[in-house]
């Protein structure tokens, strides 16, 4: 079992809708969370982090973390065409150096 | 948030040529950088942790002879692929942390595709 599952989609929504992003992790001892954006052929660029449970609102991004179920989320509201990419959920316990990655959901918005 | 400049962004070599990729960390110190290596639509795969000024440290199946790591300063660590042949084409990317709120938070470079003919 991986640490760390991420739906690989492909998913596909139109303009506008609400995306729902998720992962599970296995390991109770993952404190810090943080979810990724990676358009094609780019490095990925860090979208938000949280270490706590409940929510975190940045502009139409919203991350959740419910540790009791080892479930995290990221929400995207009146989603855009250039919201199109590979979102990776990643994290680490305290302490930690390297992260472990969700293996990516690709997201398409379209028009 | 911090940059990280990653060098070339593309780049084609003969096999069994030697190609060095750079990662700089522009605004700020990185004591700590992390080589990755992706395939097409798959997750980022950890092949190296590299600490300024000691060995770096290899996931476990990563040929260390022929990945090439060196951080000989703050600012700037180097992958060199060796030798290298078609199977080493593939995505390399790396990356650096920086505190923020407890935590080190991962900055990427913009990726280098690899090609090898």
């Amino acid at each position: 079992q991986k640490e760390v599952e991420q739906d690989p989609g492909p998913l596909s929504v139109p303009e506008g809708a609400i995306v729902s992003l998720n992962c599970t992790y296995s390991n109770s001892a993952f404190q810090y969370f943080m979810w990724y954006r990676q358009y094609s052929r780019k490095g990925p660029e860090l979208l938000m982090y949280t270490y706590s449970s409940g929510n975190k609102e940045d502009g139409r991004f919203t991350a959740q973390v419910d540790k009791s179920s080892k479930y995290i989320s990221l929400f995207i509201r009146d989603s855009q065409p250039s919201d199109s990419a590979t979102y990776l959920c990643a994290m680490n316990p305290p302490g930690a150096q390297k992260l472990v990655f969700g293996q990516g959901t690709r997201l398409t918005i379209n028009p | 948030g911090a940059v990280v400049s990653q060098h070339p962004s593309r780049v084609i070599c003969k096999s069994g040529t030697s190609v060095k990729i750079e990662c700089r960390s522009l605004d700020f110190q990185a004591t700590t950088m992390f080589w990755y290596r992706q395939f097409p639509k798959q997750s980022l795969m950890l092949m190296a942790t590299s600490n300024e000024g000691s060995k770096a440290t290899y996931e476990q199946g990563v040929e260390k002879d022929k990945f090439l790591i060196n951080h000989a300063s703050l600012t700037l660590s180097t992958l060199t692929v060796t030798s290298a042949h078609p199977e080493d084409s593939s995505f390399y990317i790396c990356s650096a942390r920086v505190w923020l709120e407890m935590n080190t938070e991962a900055f990427f470079g913009q990726g280098t595709r690899l090609t090898v003919v």
